[in-house]
């Protein structure tokens, strides 16, 4: 079974919907993070967290908002949905310290119409 | 505010050939992160460089560390069709945050 899981693997909406991508790890780590992916643009960070009672704004956060409902849970949700948030959406989690990797889910790709 | 910049974006090359992927960042650190991409897939963590001077290789890729010039160098040697891939660094700002590069895209010619 995969470390990183994100569900829903693929979701097509309407703008102004609103949607939750979710996201849960077996791995035991603290830091979760949101990332997204546009052609050209390499990932830019949405929020990470570092425990439960931790959540910070990464580069993009306007228009998002996250959940870390347990240390393996952390949720993205788009409170509503514009067509500039298609994107491929990934999770990660790390394990903190000198030699930190981040290690990334299969990814959610979004299409807002 | 944390830059990183990777060059070539495209890369397409003949198989058996050399190359260099570079990643280049604008403020001081002392760790770089590589990772690949497949097409559709995640991406997998390839090398973690932790200080100036680290050498990292495993199969035909090695990277390079050099903090001083703010570079770090991904070495492709005889280049066969399963490196096809998108390549990304990635550059801690801070103790919390990544900040990655836009990708190097290589496709290996058979």
């Amino acid at each position: 079974d995969a470390d990183v899981t994100q569900t829903p693997r693929n979701r097509i909406t309407k703008t102004g919907k609103r949607i939750m991508l979710e996201c849960s790890q077996t791995k035991g780590h603290d830091r979760m993070y949101w990332y997204r992916q546009d052609p050209g643009l390499g990932l830019r960070l949405i929020y990470y967290s570092f425990d439960v009672k931790d959540i910070n704004k990464g580069e993009i956060s306007d228009g998002y908002s996250v959940s870390r409902q347990a240390q393996a849970k952390f949720s993205l949700s788009l409170e509503s949905a514009i067509p500039n948030q298609t994107a491929l959406y990934f999770c990660a989690t790390s394990d903190g310290g000198r030699r930190e990797t981040q290690y990334f889910g299969p990814g959610t790709r979004l299409l807002v119409l | 505010e944390l830059k990183v910049e990777q060059n070539p974006l495209f890369l397409s090359m003949q198989e058996g050939k050399n190359y260099t992927i570079y990643c280049n960042y604008s403020t001081t650190s002392d760790r770089l992160y590589w990772y690949r991409q497949d097409p559709g897939k995640s991406l997998e963590s390839l090398f973690v460089l932790l200080s100036n001077g680290a050498v990292k290789q495993e199969g035909r890729l090695m990277a390079s560390l050099d903090t001083k010039a703010r570079l770090s160098t991904l070495h492709i040697t005889a280049a066969v069709h399963d490196l096809s891939a998108t390549y990304f660094c990635a550059v801690p700002e801070g103790t919390y945050k990544y900040i990655f590069g836009t990708g190097t895209r290589l496709k290996v010619l058979a």
